[in-house]
């Protein structure tokens, strides 16, 4: 059972543009999200998180939003940058729980 | 500060060999998670050791152990290698025991090609 989802398994951006990368999950437990980004050959590097008290986080060019309503996570990226180019994994977790990450999405900028 | 740290980085074994990977966490950090990593399958949890005692397992075969030393220093293990074990297999240390809040921070990983 795929508690987080990532429904895009790719997206392709216009540099200086928007992107948006949307995650959405089921457990309703989940108090805990975050954003890694991950380059070929190298570990997921953290970028942002939230906990499920607030509905928006910012740092710099990232932020995430949280809609616990609609059990929906995403991270706006602006303006898009060609180094932003990678696979972006959205994870969350329950407490003491482990840390449960969808499958990526391929996010590539154009110039 | 130096990053998580995981050696080797590359290594190919053979069907039914045996490995051991080792991880050396962020100084300082007492929890340390393994992942593993296969081409559309994600990030999958293997398990977390908090103070030399595991606290969570993931959904992997008997195979897949691991442990922690008194430093925190991690190794896992994995016996009787099959094909579909070939993967990255990531460690990722935070400076307590999982729980909200607490980010976790990866190592570059062990890349593990069984043939």
């Amino acid at each position: 059972d795929q508690q987080v989802k990532q429904n895009s398994p790719s997206l392709s951006v216009q540099e200086g543009r928007i992107s948006i990368l949307n995650c959405d999950y089921t457990n309703s437990m989940f108090d805990y999200f975050l954003w890694y980004k991950k380059y070929p050959a190298e570990g997921p590097t953290f970028l942002i998180s939230i906990s499920s008290i607030k509905d928006k986080n910012e740092d710099g060019r990232f932020t995430v939003f949280l809609n616990k309503s609609a059990k929906h996570l995403s991270l706006h990226i602006v303006p898009s940058q060609p180094g932003d180019s990678a696979v972006y994994f959205c994870a969350a977790s329950a407490g003491a729980q482990k840390l449960v990450f969808g499958q990526g999405t391929r996010l590539t900028i154009n110039p | 500060k130096a990053g998580v740290t995981q050696t080797p980085r590359y290594l190919i074994k053979t069907r039914g060999q045996q490995v051991t990977l080792s991880c050396s966490p962020i100084s300082g950090h007492r929890s340390v998670s393994w992942y593993q990593q296969t081409p559309g399958q994600g990030l999958q949890f293997l398990f977390e050791y908090f103070s030399e005692t595991q606290r969570n397992k993931g959904n992997f075969p008997g195979r897949f152990s691991g442990r922690q030393f008194s430093n925190s220093r991690s190794e896992m293990n994995v016996s009787t290698l099959e094909l579909g074990d070939s993967a990255l297999y990531l460690c990722a240390s935070s400076p307590f025991a999982r729980d909200s809040g607490n980010t976790i921070y990866f190592g570059e990983g062990s890349w593990l090609t069984v043939v």
